[in-house]
């Protein structure tokens, strides 16, 4: 079974320009997440979504923002991008939403460089 | 109330000893915490969770420890070796019906050969 997949992988970004971000989650796997990974600040939760519905959403600014598709499938946008978005985006695979206590299963990500 | 909070920032250790990493919380309604591993160039995977109903979980080489009363938790690696060089995170969440999960800030462990 192949695992969660993040395209690109590398993207280098200026200032002011906005980016989307694909995630393909494991074969069967219903719910997605999507998590910042920054040296300072780790990984933080940035939204999940289930059934093409956001279900939670972390404490980031409306500049971003994502979607599901019916296959599962997951972007991610943010806008108007800053030096401090600069980060690895890493997207994570369940096979249902609904516990907490279900494994994630986290793709390579994608790095993005904004200059 | 939301932070899980991790020590030491980086570990180094001789192959063959024991690597421990401790975390600790505030927010008694978290109630499942997982420990996560993560090579460069990878996305961390998940090595071994506990709940609180059980003071120690081990699998393998790894082992959980759970102190509940002092909202503490800690990752034991016996026979550490220089494969489980990389970074661990620890995490916590809410049965809240919402996947979401707050990590720790890290740790980056060296294994010696």
């Amino acid at each position: 079974k192949a695992g969660v997949t993040q395209t690109p992988r590398y993207l280098i970004k200026t200032r002011g320009q906005q980016v989307t971000l694909s995630c393909s989650p494991i074969s069967g796997h219903r719910s997605v997440s999507w998590y910042q990974q920054t040296p300072g600040q780790g990984l933080q939760f940035l939204f999940e979504y289930f059934s093409e519905t956001q279900r939670n959403k972390g404490n980031f600014p409306g500049r971003f923002s994502g979607r599901q598709f019916s296959n599962s499938r997951s972007e991610m946008n943010v806008s108007t991008l800053e030096l401090g978005d600069s980060a690895l985006y890493l997207c994570a695979s369940s096979p249902r939403a609904g516990s907490t206590n279900e494994k994630l299963f986290f793709g390579s990500g994608t790095q993005l460089s904004v200059l | 109330q939301q932070q899980v909070k991790q020590s030491p920032q980086s570990l180094i250790v001789q192959k063959g000893g024991i690597s421990i990493i401790n975390c600790a919380y505030e927010n008694t309604a978290f109630d499942y915490f997982p420990w996560y591993q993560q090579f460069p160039g990878k996305g961390p995977a998940l090595l071994i969770a506990i709940r609180p109903d059980v003071s120690e979980k081990k699998e393998g080489r790894f082992t959980i420890s759970f102190n509940k009363s002092a909202k503490q938790f800690s990752l034991h690696i016996m026979d550490s070796q220089p494969g489980d060089s990389a970074t661990y995170f620890c995490a916590a969440s809410m049965n809240t019906g919402f996947q979401k999960l707050v990590f720790g800030t890290g740790t980056r462990l060296l294994v010696s050969p």
